[in-house]
C-alpha cells in the first residue's frame, strides 16, 4: 500500500522568503505525482503534475522536482506572498491517487 | 478546459435521511470519476472509483450500500449517502479523468455535508 508523507506539517515564514515543501512516498512504481493547493473549506487547485518520466515541472514561481528512485518530491515556491497561505497536498498516482496529509503554510506580511 | 462542478456545495440534513451529491464534468467527457471524503484537518481518502455504465469499485472499509454511486453518463456521477448519520458529516470531493488523457484527475469544489 502506498504511503505518502509530507514534512513539515506546518510552516510559517515572512513574506519574500522561499518555501520548500517535502513529499515522500514508499512505492516508486508511479504514473505521476501532483501538487495541489487547498484553501480552508474549499476544493483542490492543481498546481503541478509531474509524469514519472520527468524530473521537474515549473509554473511561474513554483517548481516541483521528482526523484522516483528515492521516492521524493519537493515543491519550491519562490518569493512567497501572503496569498500563498494555504495547505499544500502532494498526491501520488499508482493507479489511484494517494494523498499526503499536507503542509499548512502561513506567509506573514 | 477541464472544469468539474459539484452540487450542492453544502447541505444540512436530519439523521436518517438520504442526500444526493452530483458531480459533473462541464467541458469534457469523463470515463472515470472518483469520490473522496475529507475529515477536518485530514487528507483526502478515496472512497470509490466509478466508470461510466458499470458498477463502482469501493475501497476497503467503505460500505457500498451506504454510499451509492451512479455514473449514468460521461459527464455525470452521483453519490447518495443513505440513511445519513452524524458520523457521515464530512467534506466530499469528486474528481474526473478525461477519456483521452494522462491519468490526471480534475477536482470539483467539494460538498460539505452536515448531518444533525
Amino acid at each position: 500500500k502506498q504511503e505518502v508523507t509530507q514534512i513539515p506539517a506546518a510552516l510559517s515564514v515572512p513574506e519574500g522568503e522561499n518555501l520548500v515543501l517535502n513529499c515522500s512516498f514508499t512505492d516508486s512504481a508511479i504514473y505521476n505525482l501532483q501538487w495541489f493547493r487547498q484553501d480552508p473549506g474549499k476544493g483542490l487547485t492543481s498546481l503541478l503534475l509531474i509524469q514519472s518520466s520527468q524530473r521537474e515541472q515549473t509554473s511561474g514561481r513554483l517548481n516541483a522536482s521528482l526523484d522516483k528512485s528515492s521516492g521524493r518530491s519537493t515543491l519550491y515556491i519562490a518569493a512567497s506572498q501572503p496569498g500563498d497561505s494555504a495547505t499544500y497536498l502532494c498526491a501520488v498516482d499508482d493507479y489511484k491517487l494517494s494523498f499526503g496529509a499536507g503542509t499548512t503554510v502561513t506567509v506573514r506580511a | 478546459g477541464a472544469v468539474v462542478s459539484q452540487h450542492p456545495s453544502w447541505v444540512i440534513c436530519k439523521s436518517g435521511t438520504s442526500v444526493k451529491i452530483e458531480c459533473r464534468s462541464l467541458d469534457f467527457q469523463a470515463t472515470t470519476m472518483f469520490w473522496y471524503r475529507q475529515f477536518p484537518k485530514q487528507s483526502l481518502m478515496l472512497m470509490a472509483t466509478s466508470n461510466e455504465g458499470s458498477k463502482a469499485t469501493y475501497e476497503q472499509g467503505v460500505e457500498k450500500d451506504k454510499f451509492l454511486i451512479n455514473h449514468a453518463s460521461l459527464t455525470l456521477s452521483t453519490l447518495t449517502v443513505t440513511s445519513a448519520h452524524p458520523e457521515d458529516s464530512s467534506f466530499y470531493i469528486c474528481s474526473a479523468q478525461k477519456r483521452e488523457g494522462n491519468n490526471e484527475q480534475f477536482f470539483g469544489p467539494g460538498t460539505r455535508l452536515t448531518v444533525l
